[in-house]
């Protein structure tokens, strides 16, 4: 079935440092795939998002990269801020009119930028 | 624009009663899907409603339900609830499709005693 898988779980680097987050998605079908930041307490918001015909996509300090091939897609942060600490969520989404509206979240990543 | 909006945000019932959870989506946005989130199961879909139909659903019993109206409002019912239905429940709106950015509200927390 439809799964989507994101490492690490948790993660920890020094402000300034880079992070990094990693899915993996099964249904060869996605063609969009969105990152959500969920600060505790508060609703996921949109970070960046990226379509198939598409392999990267960078907005300031964000960065997300596609491989279709192998079916994974990335997101980098760069120069890491405490308040970049939350937890990520990268999703799949299929499109179309069998699946519309239909997103497949990975498990979340923590992010802990210490200062 | 207004944002999504939710009501109640919290809710607690006991097992066996039903509950009935609110959204209002972003003015103009006629795609509205719903959301589970848990600690162990994180983010999961419920269903979608685009135009007052239901085009999609996940993988959730026959208890879980929904309905769109002409506004564009939804309502998600939970019927005979169960601890385990306890969670976050999150809607989303989107002007159309499922590859329009979705914008979620900021949830409903429900706890089943």
């Amino acid at each position: 079935g439809e799964n989507v898988e994101q490492h690490p779980s948790t993660l920890s680097v020094q402000e300034g440092d880079s992070a990094v987050i990693k899915c993996t998605y099964s249904d060869s079908a996605s063609n969009y795939f969105p990152w959500y930041k969920q600060e505790l307490g508060k609703r996921p918001q949109l970070i960046i998002d990226i379509r198939s015909n598409v392999g990267e996509k960078k907005d300031q300090r964000i960065a997300v990269t596609l491989n279709k091939t192998a079916k994974h897609f990335s997101l980098h942060i760069t120069e890491t801020q405490p308040e970049d600490s939350a937890v990520y969520f990268c999703a799949a989404s299929r499109g179309g009119s069998s699946n519309t509206g239909k997103l497949i979240f990975g498990q979340g990543t923590t992010l802990q930028v210490k200062p | 624009k207004a944002g999504v909006t939710q009501t109640p945000r919290y809710l607690i019932k006991t097992r066996g009663q039903q509950v009935t959870l609110s959204c209002s989506p972003i003015s103009g946005h006629r795609s509205v899907s719903w959301y589970q989130q848990t600690p162990g199961q994180g983010l999961q879909f419920l269903f979608e409603y685009f135009s007052e139909t239901q085009r999609n659903k996940g993988n959730f019993p026959g208890r879980f339900s929904g309905r769109q109206f002409s506004n564009s409002r939804s309502e998600m019912n939970v019927s005979t609830l169960e601890l385990g239905d306890s969670a976050l429940y999150l809607c989303a709106s989107s002007l159309v499709t499922s590859t329009d950015t979705q914008y979620f509200g900021p949830g409903t927390r429900l706890t089943v005693l």
